[in-house]
């Protein structure tokens, strides 16, 4: 496609669902970026995916949250369990190179997830 | 970088105005890359301008440009002749042989008539 697209745009769900959030990148962006934006905060980096692995998972905080990628391309976020501290806008990023190659990100126009 | 810090949580500016937004840095690497962003209220992001830490000539970009200092670990956003559109906010990030960009918290600019 021509941008980054997200889905779904918002996400309202009740406390201990599990949630998907996903992201199809720019065609040919071997890298992609989740990012989590909390109210008032900056961006939260999440989770890097370089091809189908995820050479840097750090900032996943907990265990309830998992991402995969699966033919290069779209990437799913999973929240099991939610809880309202989970609530905040996610964000995908993709970049035709590794950040350290001074790709350039393009971003999504995110996902609001609201856990009540 | 690994931590990047914006002072100003909401700044002002009036119409055709110039308005500088401050960022600061740290970092212990010696390549890195320093970059804004701007978040409309689509959400969007979209990159303003870049700054590679090797080059000593501030990057422009038309209306946008950065006053870098690397001693002082700065990397200041001007932005000249404002314009309505440019309503938004504006986040600094830095990013070197890690795999991510490291945001700080963002400034929320606005544009008055």
């Amino acid at each position: 496609g021509a941008g980054v697209s997200q889905s779904p745009s918002n996400k309202v769900t009740e406390k201990g669902k599990d949630v998907e959030l996903r992201c199809d990148p720019i065609s040919g962006h071997t890298a992609l970026y989740w990012y989590r934006q909390s109210l008032g905060q900056g961006l939260e980096f999440l989770i890097y995916f370089q091809g189908n692995s995820a050479p840097d998972k750090s900032g996943l905080p907990s265990d309830r949250f998992s991402a995969e990628r699966t033919g290069g391309s779209v990437s799913t976020l999973t929240i099991q369990r939610t809880q309202q501290e989970d609530s905040a806008v996610y964000l995908c990023a993709s970049s035709l190179r590794a950040l350290f190659n001074t790709g350039e990100l393009f971003f999504g126009e995110g996902s609001r997830l609201t856990v009540l | 970088a690994q931590t990047v810090t914006q002072s100003q949580p909401e700044m002002s500016v009036q119409e055709a105005e110039t308005v500088t937004l401050s960022c600061t840095y740290d970092t212990s690497e010696s390549n890195y890359y320093l970059f804004w962003y701007k978040q409309p209220p689509s959400r969007q992001m979209i990159l303003v301008i870049r700054q590679e830490a090797y080059k000593q000539q501030n990057a422009t970009e038309n209306r946008f440009s950065v006053n870098f200092q690397k001693a002082a670990k700065s990397f200041s956003l001007k932005i000249s002749d404002s314009q309505l559109g440019d309503t938004a906010m504006y986040f600094c990030a830095g990013g070197g042989t890690a795999s991510k960009l490291t945001f700080g918290t963002g400034t929320r600019l606005q544009v008055t008539l």
